[in-house]
């Protein structure tokens, strides 16, 4: 089946930096690939969709310009997010679509101090 | 709006009882219906799916039933075991790549 890596898969950082997660597709070239967030003992909430090649689609009221995607090869996405604050604490998850079926990778946990 | 709502939050069952958690869904156009386990610290896994084409599908100690008609799926797992013990996650898509997961089910399995 797919496999899909991610990294790093924690990170803290300080109020105010930028950290920038990686998302490969180890296995498959994915056009689509997707940006989820999670909070403790909470569901999955979609922040974006990536697209190889175009812009990112945001979710409303994901704020694009803080959450910067890029997805500039078929086996990469980065997420960054800029200017971090601790809201901005937890767990990345992205994932990618094989014929509808959706494969996630491990998660990132970020906790921005 | 569109919603999956998910029942019980949590679940506690004795090591070899059975599990059922299920799912209601609110868009008639959903056609795809994945289930996801989820251990502390990772990202989901894919366990099992059903189309809705099919009323039931069954995989070794997990089965997924489906009512198109009530708009409900529901998650069996039978002879359960502690390594069952994770967060639960049901989904509906209408077979696009948009997906609307529900809350989740903390299951226990109790040794």
């Amino acid at each position: 089946g797919a496999v899909v890596s991610q990294h790093p898969s924690w990170v803290i950082c300080k109020s105010g930096t930028s950290v920038k997660i990686e998302c490969r597709s180890l296995d498959f070239q994915a056009t689509t690939m997707f940006w989820y967030r999670q909070f403790p003992k909470q569901s999955l909430m979609l922040m974006a969709t990536s697209n190889e090649g175009s812009k990112a689609t945001y979710e409303q009221g994901v704020e694009k310009d803080k959450f910067l995607i890029n997805h500039a090869s078929l086996t990469l996405s980065t997420l960054t997010v800029t200017s971090a604050h601790p809201e901005d604490s937890s767990f990345y998850i992205c994932s990618q679509d094989r014929a509808y079926e959706q494969y996630f990778g491990p998660g990132t946990r970020l906790t921005v101090t | 709006g569109e919603n999956v709502e998910q029942h019980p939050s949590t679940l506690s069952v004795q090591e070899g009882d059975s599990a059922v958690i299920k799912c209601t869904y609110s868009d008639s156009a959903s056609n795809y219906f994945p289930w996801y386990k989820q251990e502390l610290g990772k990202g989901p896994q894919l366990i099992i799916d059903i189309r809705s084409n099919v009323g039931e599908k069954k995989d070794q100690r997990i089965a997924v039933t489906l009512n198109k008609t009530a708009k409900h799926f529901s998650l069996h797992i039978t002879e359960t075991q502690p390594e069952d013990s994770a967060v639960y996650f049901c989904a509906a898509s209408p077979g696009t790549y948009k997906y609307i997961f529900g809350t989740g089910t903390r299951l226990k399995v109790l040794a």
